[in-house]
């Protein structure tokens, strides 16, 4: 089952502005997880941030987790139209080794 | 990092008949899945690919339907066998290094049963 809830399910934004993503948990994580899958193919992987770091960030990516309130953010700068693609948050629980993957977030960047 | 190849990338079958789908690793990985996505949802953990042993099948999915082999660290297959339409979905294989860290995966199975 999805442990994963991503808000919004789908954003639409013009090139140049910012994007959030939201992703919400339900139990106790090792670590939280983004990806980004373009068009139904494979996932890639975009960070990843332990359970007792509070931000992290890589490039244009930032992200945030609360694990008081159980939740994530991704946040994408200066968008391009190339950023267009669906991203997911995926959780590993602690004591376990697979990941628990979320709804997903469909991002359109018009240019 | 890890390149994982996956093949076929997509296939039409008749109902009734098994797809075997096949992953290569160009490197070591300590542990390889099998996920299931359905359009426009999020992947589901079909199993855990175990190295020379039984795969570990999560909730709702059972070897009869979906065998899987990993035969050395670098190589798998999974099985979609007796297939309905209700299989039409892409197959996903992934594997990661480091337990429970980055997962690497194949640019997935579009499967569609007629």
């Amino acid at each position: 089952s999805q442990q994963g809830e991503e808000d919004p399910q789908a954003l639409s934004i013009q090139e140049g502005e910012n994007a959030t993503m939201n992703c919400s948990y339900k139990t106790s994580i090792n670590n939280l997880q983004w990806y980004r899958q373009n068009s139904g193919r494979g996932l890639v992987h975009l960070i990843l941030i332990r359970s007792n770091e509070r931000e992290k960030h890589s490039g244009r990516l930032r992200v945030t987790l609360d694990t008081s309130k159980k939740s994530s953010s991704l946040l994408i700068t200066a968008s391009r139209a190339a950023d267009t693609a669906s991203y997911f948050c995926a959780t590993v629980n602690s004591g376990y080794s697979t990941l628990t993957f979320g709804k997903g977030t469909m991002l359109l960047v018009s240019p | 990092s890890a390149v994982i190849s996956q093949k076929p990338s997509r296939d039409i079958c008749q109902r009734g008949t098994s797809l075997t789908i096949q992953c290569q690793v160009d490197s070591q990985v300590t542990m390889m899945f099998w996920y299931r996505q359905q359009p426009g949802q999020s992947l589901t953990l079909i199993a855990t690919a175990n190295q020379g042993s039984e795969a570990t099948y999560e909730s709702g999915f059972v070897i009869d339907k979906f065998p899987i082999s990993r035969p050395n660290l670098t190589f798998s297959t999974l099985t979609v066998s007796n297939m309905s339409p209700e299989d039409s979905s892409i197959y996903l294989c992934s594997g990661t290094g480091v337990v429970g860290t980055e997962a690497f995966f194949g640019q997935g199975t579009r499967l569609t049963v007629v």
